[in-house]
């Protein structure tokens, strides 16, 4: 079982680049998230979908944008990227039922410089 | 908004000590309460869960806690540690609100374990 994929593990980017995170799950799962995780900070949603063709703004959406074109990816974008974006990012899935936790992705380390 | 509290950044126990890790909750309505694990370099993993069944909830690797509406709690403990339960843990809260399992994750408890 895949469960849920992220791609890349690492990424270093200089500042201004772009790049798009990749997550992808196996398990038919309706909802999906991204979190970023820093220090002491424990995890921040960013964005979340509820299924194919729907985002939403989590709690810290600024500077990212998303996209749920099939059920079972969910692509976090970040268009000019800023060293504040250094984090390591975290892809989660679950069902609609309540009560069942997410998967979550092993991350995706990224650096901006 | 569902919030959680994890007191204690950081926690050190000796091998074969007891393990506590507290987590408290503010919500509105009956929350479900989840415990993860993390290890190093690797995503979170579901401990255990409490979803308004028995107050006392077991998970893997010999974890459990108990959820207190009184004190507004929701402790992990394990009798005995192991050198292998060194990682991170969190505490989160589901937000019922929404109608899914949108959880709000605690700043998490680091645990070292002490040869």
């Amino acid at each position: 079982n895949a469960g849920v994929t992220q791609t890349p593990k690492f990424r270093v980017l200089k500042t201004g680049q772009s790049m798009t995170l990749l997550c992808a799950q196996d398990m038919n799962h309706e909802y999906m998230y991204w979190y970023r995780q820093d220090p002491g900070m424990g995890l921040r949603l960013i964005h979340y979908s509820v299924g194919e063709g729907t985002t939403a703004k989590g709690e810290v959406p600024d500077g990212y944008n998303v996209s749920r074109l099939k059920k079972q990816n969910f692509l976090l974008g970040l268009e000019s990227a800023a060293p504040s974006q250094t984090s390591v990012y975290f892809c989660a899935s679950s069902y609609s039922v309540t009560g069942e936790g997410y998967t979550f992705g092993s991350g995706t380390r990224l650096t901006v410089v | 908004a569902q919030s959680v509290t994890q007191l204690g950044s950081h926690v050190s126990v000796s091998e074969g000590a007891l393990v506590l890790l507290r987590c408290n909750y503010s919500s509105s309505v009956p929350p479900y309460l989840f415990w993860y694990v993390q290890y190093p370099n690797q995503g979170l993993q579901l401990l255990l869960k409490y979803t308004s069944a028995a107050t006392l909830v077991k998970g893997i690797n010999g974890f459990e806690a108990e959820f207190k509406k009184s004190e507004t709690s929701f402790h992990l403990t394990k009798p005995s540690a192991h050198m292998s339960d060194a990682a991170e843990y969190f505490c989160a809260v589901s937000d019922l609100h929404f109608g899914n399992e949108k959880l709000t994750f605690g700043t998490g408890t680091r645990l070292t374990i002490i040869p």
